[in-house]
């Protein structure tokens, strides 16, 4: 089992440009989240999902959109990216029964 | 509003000294309390959940509703404790979590 995998690693964007954030799991987990972590601020949800096909905000999700068409993947989009959106990002996923959340590795954005 | 709070942003001790860090809840409901921990170079993973009512690697917290805090605590700190401590909690009836700030622990040889 890989568990949750992220990628790119690291990235540098221009302003103005989009991207795509991608996180795989292979634990069968229903739900999936993707957060972002600014220094000192802790992790803040940008966007979940309870299954494929369903999707929700969470406290931080202008300037993003999910998509979720099957269970495994949870794709992050920025389509114009702004210096606020330099980050962490982190994909996690759980299983509907249990309350243990599984984190990717994380990606580290920089927006210049 | 639900809300939680880590007030250290950093927390250093000696080997072998106790370490307490600190989390307080805000919610109304019936809360579920995690911590979180995440080791130099390595993903976030679940230390502690209070349903569990266990000890990980030494560590023990204990869900007070009448205070509203979820204090993780080790009665002997090793240097391999050095790491970023998040307290979560799980709003019932939802599937979002809040994390708080965090806390870096530093355990000085």
């Amino acid at each position: 089992n890989a568990g949750v995998t992220q990628t790119p690693k690291f990235r540098i964007l221009k302003i103005g440009q989009s991207m795509t954030l991608q996180c795989t799991q292979d634990m069968n987990h229903n739900y999936m989240y993707w957060y972002r972590q600014d220094p000192g601020m802790g992790l803040k949800l940008i966007y979940y999902s309870v299954g494929a096909g369903i999707t929700d905000k969470g406290e931080v999700p202008n300037g993003y959109n999910v998509s979720r068409s099957t269970t495994e993947d949870f794709p992050l989009r920025l389509e114009l990216a702004a210096p606020s959106q330099t980050s962490v990002y982190f994909c996690a996923s759980r299983d509907s029964s249990y309350n243990e959340q599984f984190f990717g590795p994380g990606t580290r954005l920089t927006v210049l | 509003a639900q809300r939680v709070t880590q007030p250290e942003k950093l927390l250093s001790v000696f080997k072998g000294a106790p370490v307490e860090l600190k989390c307080n809840y805000s919610y109304s409901g019936s809360p579920e309390l995690f911590w979180y921990v995440q080791y130099s170079r390595q993903r976030l993973q679940l230390l502690l959940r209070h349903i569990s009512r266990e000890s990980i690697k030494g560590f023990t917290a204990d869900l007070n509703k009448g205070e509203t805090s979820f204090h993780l605590k080790k009665p002997f700190a090793q240097e391999e404790d050095s790491a970023m401590y998040y307290c979560a909690l799980g709003a019932s009836g939802t599937y979002k979590y809040i994390f708080g700030t965090g806390t870096r622990l530093k355990v000085l040889a």
